[in-house]
């Protein structure tokens, strides 16, 4: 299959300040990233699906502005969460797909940790 | 809006018998896709398998297969030869074939295989 990559794996970060999260597709080109979140004992929820060149598309309840997605190349995502809170903790994962396919390939997953 | 629905929170199994996890889901479209992710406590997400809802046959792969039944909504996942490692969350999910292909996960159930 399909290998995507995900970095950092964990960060703690104090409250107040912002998070960066990468997503990369190693060995196909995304055409289309998604970005989920995930409490513990929980299912995955989307948070916003990004096009290649295109602003993201945000899941209702999920502020853009608080939650920036960057998708600016076809191998990379990024996802900022600006002015972290400790109710921002959870388990990031992304996603990938490419041109046509069905299946999403997803990355390791980030563990967030706000103090 | 599309549902799916796994509803065994928990399931045992011997190990090298044969379990299937359950999975139904409501929908409109005629055109959609079903999908079977496992993760591990380490929190990834491994595609196992995809099930079109044109396929003629019932998807298989090693030991995995999908028993679709398009006339009930379901698309039950069914692990032969239970190992070990198998032990882990199973997630079931779906998407219309309009939907830029967002996935919407269910619940997920917990797999325990017993030595």
């Amino acid at each position: 299959g399909a290998v995507v990559s995900q970095h950092p794996s964990r960060v703690i970060c104090k409250s107040g300040t912002s998070v960066k999260i990468e997503c990369r597709s190693l060995d196909f080109q995304a055409t289309t990233m998604f970005w989920y979140r995930q409490f513990p004992k929980q299912s995955l929820m989307l948070m916003a699906t990004s096009n290649e060149g295109s602003k993201a598309t945000y899941e209702q309840g999920v502020e853009k502005d608080k939650f920036l997605i960057n998708h600016a190349s076809l191998t990379l995502s990024t996802l900022t969460v600006t002015s972290a809170h400790p109710e921002d903790s959870s388990f990031y994962i992304c996603s990938a797909t490419g041109t046509g396919w069905a299946e999403q390939y997803f990355g390791p997953g980030t563990r967030l940790t706000v103090t | 809006a599309q549902k799916i629905t796994q509803t065994q929170p928990g399931m045992f199994v011997q190990e090298k018998e044969a379990v299937t996890l359950d999975c139904t889901y409501d929908t409109s479209d005629p055109s959609y896709g079903l999908f079977w992710y496992k993760q591990p406590s380490s929190g990834e997400m491994i595609f196992l398998i995809y099930q079109g809802s044109y396929d003629q046959q019932n998807a298989t792969e090693g030991r995995y297969s999908l028993n679709f039944q398009k006339a009930r909504k379901s698309a039950n996942l069914v692990i032969s030869a239970s190992q070990l490692g198998d032990s882990a969350m199973y997630f079931c999910a779906f998407h219309s074939g309009g939907s830029n292909y967002k996935l919407t996960f269910g619940k997920g159930t917990l797999l325990t295989v017993n030595p």
